[in-house]
């Protein structure tokens, strides 16, 4: 079965200052697409981040990089330069890839984080 | 560029009615995805469209829920005699081949049953 992880629950940082959250996954799929997502207090889930089993190259998006490690099961996301505007909730997500027609996501429980002026 | 929209943004209702959500995909995207949210949790997948295919279903999706995507475009959800554990966010995903297979979301709609 797939699993997400998210072992922080919340997180401080300065603004200004880079900040990892962390997430691990487990799945027996051999392809798979691992995805991060921001959700303000307004509700909205926002996509940042995606990251295929099989991409050579971390993905960055903008101020976004995935620390990818697949041996170790974990993609990491790393927020540099952090604005008050990041303050949200943010959650790691998985799916396999072609895997039939089964595309939903499996979901971690999040990480609150607080940007600190 | 509009995305996905969600309506309404809230519901709030009695024990035991009723209640439908629709949702409008990103235009072009095949795909569309309803999850439920409860405060603290991660989403939980609820079912999924393929144009007006419903290709999956979660167990959760009691006999209470019906979802249909008519023509594959928009998609409403229904709950009937709505329960006090229905209360949650319900958001709505869409994606297609072209965006790598993305979800994404709308607004969604929060729902209180009282």
């Amino acid at each position: 079965a797939q699993k997400i992880t998210q072992t922080q629950p919340g997180m401080f940082v300065q603004e200004k200052e880079a900040v990892t959250l962390d997430c691990t996954y487990d799945t027996s799929d051999p392809s798979y697409g691992l995805f991060w997502y921001k959700q303000p207090s307004s509700g909205e889930m926002i996509f940042l981040i995606y990251q295929g089993s099989y991409d050579q190259q971390n993905a960055t998006e903008g101020r976004y990089s995935l620390n990818f490690q697949k041996a170790r099961k974990s993609a990491n996301l790393v927020i540099s330069a952090s604005q008050l505007g990041d303050s949200a909730m943010y959650f790691c997500a998985m799916r396999g890839i072609n895997a039939g027609n089964n595309r939903k996501l499996i979901w971690g429980l999040g990480t609150s984080l607080a940007v600190n002026p | 560029d509009t995305g996905v929209s969600q309506d309404p943004r809230h519901k709030i209702t009695k024990r035991g009615q009723n209640v439908t959500f629709r949702c409008d995909p990103i235009s072009e995207h095949n795909r569309l995805y309803w999850y439920r949210q409860t405060l603290g949790q991660g989403p939980e997948f609820l079912t999924y469209f393929q144009n007006e295919a419903q290709l999956e279903k979660s167990r959760l999706l009691s006999d209470r829920f019906s979802a249909e995507r008519p023509k594959g475009s928009f998609s409403t959800l229904e709950i009937q005699r709505t329960e006090q554990g229905d209360s949650a966010m319900y958001l709505c995903a869409s994606s297609s081949d072209k965006t790598a297979e993305t979800q994404y979301f709308g607004p969604g709609t929060r729902l209180l049953v009282l």
